[in-house]
């Protein structure tokens, strides 16, 4: 069965570096999603990304956030200079159409901001 | 404001049939999602309702009644791997998908 894989699963950087997390969607799905899950909390949506262009981003999603599908399966989110509060599980999702809200989500990437 | 309100945990014997219940409040609304997560693990989409009414997938059920805003999900024939945290979510009229906080479900044996 077809699934959501990310990597890394974990990633561990220092305070104001730079890290890009990576997705791939499902491969006939048109629509990708980030969010995130600070430990205990609720999922968090980020950002939709339909067509080569965002759809729709929350207001966590600042400038020091991206994202970008640069070819025909990754889809990648960036965080420019890490806070220590971008500590969180993010997770990539995808979904083969639009109304149906049926999303797929990948295993998460834990990342550590030290 | 947006918001969804689900109770944070609930505990039921193994067997037994169980109810989470999610109550919402949205610029606009599409429809009521439901994903499950183990401790660790990734959300996993269980159902989605559009339409007022009962769907069924197997042990899981949801409901939705859109002039309440109201929406439960029912667990049937409890077993231990049930134990997870239940998240309802909905598509606003700006596409963001909001999550509820989840409620934890405890099954006991």
């Amino acid at each position: 069965e077809p699934e959501v894989t990310q990597t890394p699963s974990h990633q561990v950087t220092q305070m104001g570096q730079e890290v890009i997390l990576r997705c791939v969607p499902i491969s006939n799905h048109l629509y990708f999603y980030w969010y995130r899950q600070i430990l205990g909390q609720k999922v968090e949506f980020l950002v939709s990304f339909y067509n080569n262009e965002i759809s729709e981003k929350s207001e966590i999603f600042d400038d020091q956030f991206s994202v970008e599908r640069p070819d025909g399966s990754n889809f990648t989110l960036k965080i420019r200079s890490t806070k220590l509060e971008d500590s969180a599980m993010y997770f990539c999702a995808s979904s083969p159409t639009y109304q149906t809200d049926t999303q797929y989500f990948g295993p998460g990437t834990r990342l550590t901001v030290l | 404001g947006q918001s969804l309100e689900q109770p944070s945990e609930v505990t039921a014997v193994e067997g037994a049939i169980v109810q989470i219940n999610c109550t919402y409040q949205t610029s606009g609304f599409y429809g009521l999602s439901w994903y499950q997560q183990h401790d660790g693990g990734a959300p996993t989409f269980l159902s989605y309702n559009a339409l007022d009414g009962l769907e069924e997938t197997g042990r899981f059920s949801s409901f939705l009644s859109r002039s309440d805003s109201y929406g439960y999900l029912l667990l049937q024939e409890l077993q231990m791997k049930d134990s997870a945290s239940y998240f309802c979510a909905v598509r606003d009229r700006t596409d963001k998908i909001i999550f509820g906080k989840g409620t934890r479900l405890h099954i006991l044996p």
